[in-house]
């Protein structure tokens, strides 16, 4: 299954400031993922972000406060914009695997806005 | 509505003991399930991967069962140990696209093994 490198680990920010979350892949993937995970709840999912197009946006997310670059097929970047205390969370990209089909997930960012 | 639904929530249990937790699901047309590990503040370490035309995966002292049918999902763990103290999240992809799709998780259940 890939690796996934994800930047940083932790972060803690002043509000009202932007933060921009880096996922690396080992391998080329076709859809990467951007979940959040509030504190003390499972995940939602943000966006699929494809190579070449715009992200997809699930309901409740908008590109303006989570803008999302997928410029190959290896890397992709989440930036949390304009941040509130609501924004601590966890944030975690994933990519599936096209053999079995199972999904990895990144070591995810503890983001924490104060 | 797909529901993913764990219980119970938090177990607590000596070390030793062989424990179960159970993941259920809404609707039996699932792809795959997905047994996810997570440590406090920490990413997702995938534990086991269930295909949809399959009744159970095995890997060490772990084993995931899944029953379509009925809609549920048990993962045993045998001798529990204290490192095995952490979240484990229950995940059922429900669409056949082999391009990717979207997770639907549990809320997850806490483990605390004592020693």
């Amino acid at each position: 299954s890939a690796v996934i490198s994800q930047k940083p680990s932790r972060d803690i920010c002043q509000r009202g400031t932007s933060l921009t979350i880096q996922c690396q892949v080992d391998s080329q993937v076709t859809m990467m993922f951007w979940y959040r995970q509030q504190p003390g709840q499972s995940l939602t999912l943000i966006a699929t972000a494809n190579q070449g197009s715009e992200a997809t946006y699930e309901s409740g997310f908008v590109i303006d406060k989570f803008p999302i670059s997928r410029p190959n097929l290896t890397f992709s970047t989440l930036t949390v914009s304009n941040m509130s205390p609501e924004d601590s969370s966890i944030y975690l990209c994933s990519v599936g695997d096209i053999w079995d089909y199972g999904y990895t997930f990144g070591s995810g960012t503890r983001l924490t806005v104060v | 509505k797909q529901e993913v639904t764990q219980i119970p929530a938090a177990l607590s249990v000596p070390e030793g003991e062989n424990l179960v937790l159970n993941c259920s699901f809404t609707d039996s047309a699932i792809y795959n399930l997905q047994w996810f590990r997570q440590d406090p503040g920490k990413g997702l370490t995938s534990l086991l991967l269930i295909q949809s035309s399959q009744r159970e995966q095995t890997s060490g002292r772990l084993n995931a069962s899944l029953d379509k049918s009925s809609g549920r999902s048990t993962l045993y763990i045998a001798a529990s140990q204290p490192g095995d103290s952490a979240t484990y999240l229950c995940a059922v992809r429900y669409t056949e696209e082999t391009s990717g799709s979207r997770l639907t998780f549990g809320e997850g259940t806490q483990l605390t093994v004592n020693p």
